[in-house]
C-alpha cells in the first residue's frame, strides 16, 4: 500500500537558518504530493502541493520539488523565522482511490531567536 | 468565508458514554474524512465519505460510527466500545474527484475521558 516516510524530529534551528525536511513516498501510479503545517492546538493547513513529476510547489518561502526518480518531496526554506515553529506533515493523494490521502508521522520544527 | 467547523473544541466523556463530534462544511466538497491524532503521532483515518448516504471504514474504525445524511455534515460518534478514545480528532473535506487540491481541515476537537 501507499506510505510516506518523513525525517524524524524534532528539528531545532536558529532564526535565519536553512531548513530541509526530508520526505519519501511509496505509491502505485502517479500521486499528488502535499506539505501541511499544524500550529499548536489547531488543525492542519495546506502549505504547498505538486501534482506531477518535476513540479515545484511553493508558498510563504517554502518550496518542494516532486522527484519521481527518487520518490521524494523534500521541504526547504532558505531562512526560517520563529513563527515557522510548527509540525510539518508530508502527504500523498492516491489518484486511483479518489479522495484518500496518506500522511507521514509529522516533523516538529522549533526555531529559536 | 468558506470552511469547516468542528464543535465542540473540547469534550469530556465519562466511561461507558457515547459522544458525538460535529463537523460541518460550506465548501460544497463531496468528500469528508475523520482522522485521529495522538500526541507526537501522525494522522490515522477513521472513516471517510465520498458522497451523501455512503461512507467507508478507514484504518481504525472500531468503536466509532458516522453518518452522511447531508453533503455539508459528517458527524462522528465515539461509542463506549472505543476503549482508548482520548485524542485530538480532525475532520477534513476535499473535492473528491480532484486529488491535486488537497484537504481542508477543521480546527479539531480534543476529547478526554474522565
Amino acid at each position: 500500500g501507499d506510505s510516506v516516510t518523513q525525517m524524524e524530529g524534532p528539528v531545532t534551528l536558529s532564526e535565519e537558518a536553512f531548513l530541509t525536511i526530508n520526505c519519501t513516498y511509496t505509491a502505485t501510479g502517479y500521486p499528488s504530493l502535499f506539505w501541511y503545517v499544524q500550529y499548536p492546538g489547531e488543525g492542519l493547513q495546506l502549505l504547498l502541493k505538486a501534482t506531477k513529476a518535476d513540479d515545484k510547489g511553493s508558498n510563504k518561502g517554502f518550496e518542494a520539488t516532486y522527484r519521481k526518480e527518487t520518490t521524494s518531496f523534500h521541504l526547504e526554506k532558505g531562512s526560517v523565522q520563529v513563527s515557522d515553529s510548527a509540525v510539518y506533515f508530508c502527504a500523498l493523494g492516491d489518484n486511483t482511490n479518489a479522495g484518500k490521502s496518506t500522511f507521514g508521522d509529522g516533523t516538529t520544527l522549533t526555531v529559536k531567536p | 468565508d468558506g470552511g469547516i467547523t468542528q464543535s465542540p473544541k473540547y469534550l469530556f466523556r465519562k466511561e461507558g458514554q457515547n459522544v458525538t463530534l460535529s463537523c460541518e462544511q460550506n465548501l460544497n466538497h463531496d468528500a469528508m474524512y475523520w482522522y485521529r491524532q495522538d500526541p507526537g503521532q501522525g494522522l490515522r483515518l477513521i472513516y471517510y465519505s465520498q458522497i451523501v448516504n455512503d461512507f467507508q471504514k478507514g484504518d481504525i474504525a472500531e468503536g466509532y460510527s458516522v453518518s452522511r445524511e447531508k453533503k455539508e455534515s459528517f458527524p462522528l460518534t465515539v461509542t463506549s466500545a472505543q476503549k482508548n478514545p482520548t485524542a485530538f480528532y480532525l475532520c477534513a473535506s476535499s473535492i473528491a474527484s480532484r486529488q491535486g487540491h488537497g484537504y481542508t481541515f477543521g480546527s479539531g476537537t480534543r476529547l478526554t475521558v474522565v
